[in-house]
C-alpha cells in the first residue's frame, strides 16, 4: 500500500514561471491538505480538499496560488509567476476522512532563482 | 495555532534520558490531535495520536498526555536515542481542519 506520493520531489524554476506540484494520496482518502514549509520553520497550512471540492482555503495566498483535486488523477497545487518568496518546501497529506490519521508525503521542494 | 515566521525552540537531551516536548494548542473545539516526527529534508511521520476524550495515550516508547483545562499536549518519549533527533510538532484537529503547533527540535546527545 503506497503511501502519499509527491512529485517532483525537487523543482527549479525561474522567477514568473509557473509551477505545479502533484499529489496522489493513499488508496482509498479522499481529503487532501497541503502545507507550506520554510526553512527552520512550522508548517503553514494553506488548503484541505475533498474529492472536486475546496473545503478550506483560507491559508491560500489570494492571487497566484490554485489547487484541485479532480474526481480522477492527483490533487495538483499551482502557483502562476513565482516569486523568489515562494521557495519553500510544500507537503501534502491525506486521511479518509474524519477524525481518521493523517499521513504525509515526502514534500516538493520548489526553489525560485 | 500557525507559527509562521517562528524559530523552532529546542530541546537537548542525553542519550537515555526521557523527554519530555511540550505543545500548546488553540482551539478548545480541537477533538483530535497527533505528534508528527520530521527529519531533516523528510515529510513529517506519524507517531501517535489521542482523541479528546481520552488524557493519556501510550505507543512504543512514547506516551501522549492531553489536558484540556489548559489545552496542552505534551510528548514524552523513554530512553532516548540518537534516531530520535528530529523536529517534533504537534497538530490539533477539529472537523478535518488540522493546523501544527510550532515545532521542537530535539538533539540526543551520545
Amino acid at each position: 500500500n503506497a503511501g502519499v506520493m509527491q512529485n517532483p520531489r525537487h523543482l527549479v524554476r525561474r522567477r514568473g514561471q509557473e509551477a505545479r506540484l502533484r499529489c496522489s494520496p493513499m488508496k482509498g482518502h479522499s481529503h487532501v491538505y497541503w502545507y507550506r514549509q520554510l526553512p527552520e520553520e512550522g508548517l503553514k497550512f494553506m488548503v484541505y480538499l475533498q474529492k472536486e471540492n475546496i473545503i478550506d482555503e483560507s491559508g491560500m495566498p489570494k492571487e497566484r496560488f490554485s489547487a484541485e483535486f479532480p474526481k480522477e488523477g492527483p490533487s495538483i497545487l499551482r502557483i502562476q509567476q513565482v516569486v523568489r518568496g515562494d521557495s519553500a518546501a510544500y507537503f501534502c497529506a491525506s486521511s479518509s476522512g474524519t477524525r481518521n490519521t493523517i499521513y504525509f508525503g515526502e514534500g516538493s521542494w520548489l526553489t525560485v532563482v | 495555532g500557525e507559527s509562521v515566521g517562528l524559530h523552532l525552540p529546542t530541546l537537548s537531551v542525553q542519550e537515555g534520558d526521557n523527554s519530555i516536548i511540550n505543545c500548546a494548542y488553540s482551539n478548545s473545539a480541537s477533538d483530535y490531535f497527533i505528534w508528527y516526527k520530521q527529519e531533516s529534508g523528510k515529510g513529517p511521520q506519524f507517531i501517535i495520536d489521542i482523541r479528546s476524550n481520552m488524557d493519556k495515550r501510550q505507543g512504543q516508547r512514547v506516551t501522549v498526555l492531553l489536558n484540556k483545562t489548559v489545552k496542552h499536549l505534551s510528548l514524552q518519549i523513554a530512553a532516548t536515542q540518537p534516531g530520535d533527533s528530529a523536529v517534533y510538532f504537534c497538530a490539533e484537529i477539529n472537523n478535518n481542519d488540522m493546523r501544527f503547533g510550532a515545532g521542537t527540535r530535539l538533539t540526543v546527545k551520545p
